[in-house]
């Protein structure tokens, strides 16, 4: 079955260090990959998505993931973290025949002053 | 205006009420999603509409139940509240199946 797997339940890192968020999936094809963010008391922003070709990709607030197929990885990164990406940052996976997206646990990112 | 908009924001029912929870979008987008989401579990799937004739159940819809009135409303229900349902209730919509997902503000729902 499909799973996604976010090792970190909490992260703290200093304001101005980078970050990077750990996703794994199980998966029998290439899946489709997206990041969200969830701040206090709001819906989930799209943060970033993966469908196919170039293995890393952009997304917004200077937010960027890389697909690794042979770890089934999906990694999220930041060189340098704001105060106003505190928040809960959930991994999930997609596929065009399965119905749902599947959502990883989430992994709460604290920013240290 | 949000292209996913959820009413009532927050709401305190008592157990055993009957309680309708709402959802409407601007996408146009023919799959809709309600998701519950707890502390530490994630965002696990109540119901899933891919038009206004097909809905399906998804992982934990014991205790609910769905409309979908039209393309754009997908309405969830609790047909008599208990306090385990206690969660934030999230409305979703999609272009297609495994596409990304846009969500609505959210619902906190207590039952006490």
């Amino acid at each position: 079955a499909q799973s996604v797997t976010q090792p970190d339940i909490h992260i703290t890192v200093s304001e101005g260090a980078s970050l990077e968020l750990r996703c794994n999936y199980s998966y029998g094809a290439t899946p489709y990959l997206f990041w969200y963010v969830q701040s206090p008391g709001q819906g989930l922003q799209l943060l970033l998505k993966y469908f196919s070709g170039d293995t890393l990709v952009q997304g917004i607030k200077g937010f960027e993931a890389e697909f690794k197929r042979s770890q089934s990885s999906f990694n999220l990164r930041k060189p340098s973290v704001h105060w106003s990406d505190a928040a809960e940052y959930f991994c999930a996976v997609g596929a065009g025949f399965i119905p749902k997206i599947i959502f990883g646990k989430g992994t709460r990112l604290h920013i240290l002053p | 205006d949000a292209d996913v908009t959820q009413t009532p924001r927050n709401r305190i029912t008592k157990t055993g009420k009957r309680i309708m929870l709402e959802c409407s979008q601007t996408k146009g987008h023919d799959r809709m999603y309600w998701y519950r989401q707890d502390p530490g579990l994630g965002l696990r799937l109540i119901y899933y509409s891919f038009d206004v004739k097909d809905i399906n159940k998804g992982e934990i819809s014991d205790g609910y139940s769905v409309s979908r009135q039209a393309q754009a409303k997908f309405s969830l229900s609790l047909e008599s509240a208990i306090p385990n349902q206690t969660a934030l209730y999230f409305c979703a919509t999609s272009e297609r199946t495994g596409s990304e997902a846009f969500f609505g503000q959210g619902t906190r729902l207590t039952v006490v």
